[in-house]
């Protein structure tokens, strides 16, 4: 079956740094991958999405990028500030139809002033 | 918002008792999910739907069943709760299919401790 690692060990960034999150996958090819922010007591809320044809996309300060030989997605906020701070979770389309997402565990990540 | 709202948000309920969650949407979606979160673990998909009375299993479905009898409602149901049920439980929806996907929109979550 096919598993994702995020860090599970908090990211501290200093504002105006940019901060970088990594999602490695393994045993599976998924046909896209996506990015969520989770607030404390919220539900997550989607923040991109990138196929497998696509090395990169951009969203205001976000940058995601999709390596699928090393399997493995790259998470950038640029310029971060203290309203970044949360979860955010790496998800794979998970195969055999329906939309289905297996998510990671996510990585918490704390922008300091 | 996408219109997607879960009841109860919070509930105690006693083991071997049977507990049932309501997701309701209002935007006609095909697709809808059951995820569970628990420390460590993550979100893990509990049930989906891909349109009515159509459901199948997902990564954690023992001791769960669920229902689909409008677009809009999705029913998730613990016949006899049990203290390893007790969890975040978020219903979502998908937003798009194809070239026009898009991310889930997940409700704000349903907390279920089991006593």
């Amino acid at each position: 079956s096919q598993k994702i690692e995020q860090n599970s060990e908090a990211l501290n960034i200093q504002e105006g740094k940019t901060a970088t999150l990594t999602c490695n996958y393994t045993n599976y090819s998924p046909a896209y991958l996506q990015w969520y922010r989770q607030d404390p007591g919220r539900g997550p809320v989607f923040l991109l999405l990138i196929r497998e044809n696509e090395k990169e996309k951009r969203k205001e300060r976000l940058k995601v990028t999709f390596d699928t030989t090393l399997k493995q997605s790259l998470f950038h906020i640029t310029a971060s500030q203290p309203a970044d701070s949360a979860t955010y979770l790496c998800a794979l389309e998970w195969g055999g139809g329906g939309n289905k997402l297996t998510f990671g565990t996510g990585t918490q990540l704390k922008v300091e002033l | 918002d996408a219109g997607i709202t879960q009841s109860p948000r919070h509930k105690v309920t006693e083991t071997g008792t049977p507990v049932t969650l309501r997701c309701h949407q209002t935007e006609n979606h095909r697709y809808m999910y059951w995820y569970r979160q628990d420390p460590g673990h993550g979100l893990r998909l509990i049930h989906y739907s891909y349109g009515v009375k159509d459901t199948d299993k997902g990564e954690v479905s023992d001791g769960y069943s669920v229902s689909r009898s409008k677009t809009e409602d999705f029913l998730l149901t613990l016949e006899s709760a049990t203290s390893s049920q007790t969890s975040v439980y978020f219903c979502a929806i998908s937003v798009g299919q194809g070239e026009h996907m898009g991310g889930y929109t997940f409700g704000s979550g349903t907390r279920l401790t089991v006593v």
